[in-house]
């Protein structure tokens, strides 16, 4: 497809399990970013990737968050021993420019419910 | 943290009146960015405005920036039920690879 896909686009797991989250950019895109939203509240960031190459992780929460892209497209999020608090909708953008010189393109997000 | 701030938090007008939004900031910008979010969707871009600009027009869409006051306003003119939705403002900081971040919305009702 034309658009950022996101995979998959609801999720629920038990408190404890890993789960993996898929971004599908729009080919050629150099950035990707993803956020983190709550209900009612703006995205928060995570993390960014220019290519391949991850330049800021500043905002993944603990260290049971990783993200990797590994040959510049194709974006995998991953939270290990899932809790309460991960529940929120993740979403992903890119972009054809470097960081936010220009627009970002959205996926419609994977919303994750932890229980 | 969110960098922006949007104001108000909620609005709710008649369709076919003005609304405006606001969004505050905190640190330097290289440009700034409004979005619209339908319920349970992705975010769409509206407008991208750069720190040297102080205003941008698109359709039915007005853009100020006042760098002085770290501020910018979204003017939506004539609304439309369809412009129901949430508006986000997102800063682009200036250095470095240009970090984007969100505020934290203004959410819009247009009733018709």
């Amino acid at each position: 497809g034309a658009g950022v896909s996101q995979s998959p686009r609801y999720k629920v797991a038990k408190r404890g399990q890993d789960v993996a989250l898929r971004c599908d950019p729009i080919s050629g895109h150099v950035s990707l970013f993803w956020y983190q939203q709550a209900l009612g509240q703006g995205p928060e960031f995570l993390t960014y990737f220019q290519n391949e190459a991850q330049l800021d992780k500043s905002g993944l929460p603990s260290d049971r968050f990783f993200a990797e892209r590994p040959e510049g497209s194709v974006s995998t999020l991953k939270i290990q021993r899932t809790q309460q608090e991960d529940s929120a909708v993740y979403l992903c953008a890119s972009s054809f420019q470097r960081g936010g010189t220009g627009e970002l393109f959205f996926g419609e997000g994977s919303r994750l419910t932890v229980l | 943290s969110q960098q922006g701030e949007e104001d108000p938090q909620a609005l709710s007008i008649q369709e076919g009146e003005n609304a405006t939004m606001n969004c505050s900031y905190k640190t330097s910008i290289n440009n700034l960015q409004w979005y619209r979010q339908n319920s349970g969707r992705g975010l769409v871009h509206l407008i991208l405005i750069r720190s040297n600009e102080r205003e941008k027009h698109s359709g039915r869409l007005r853009v100020t920036l006042d760098t002085s006051k770290k501020s910018s306003s979204l003017l939506i003119t004539a609304s439309r039920a369809a412009d129901t939705a949430s508006y986000f403002c997102a800063t682009i900081l200036s250095g470095g690879y240009q970090k984007v971040t969100f505020g934290t919305g203004t959410k819009l009702q247009v009733i018709p």
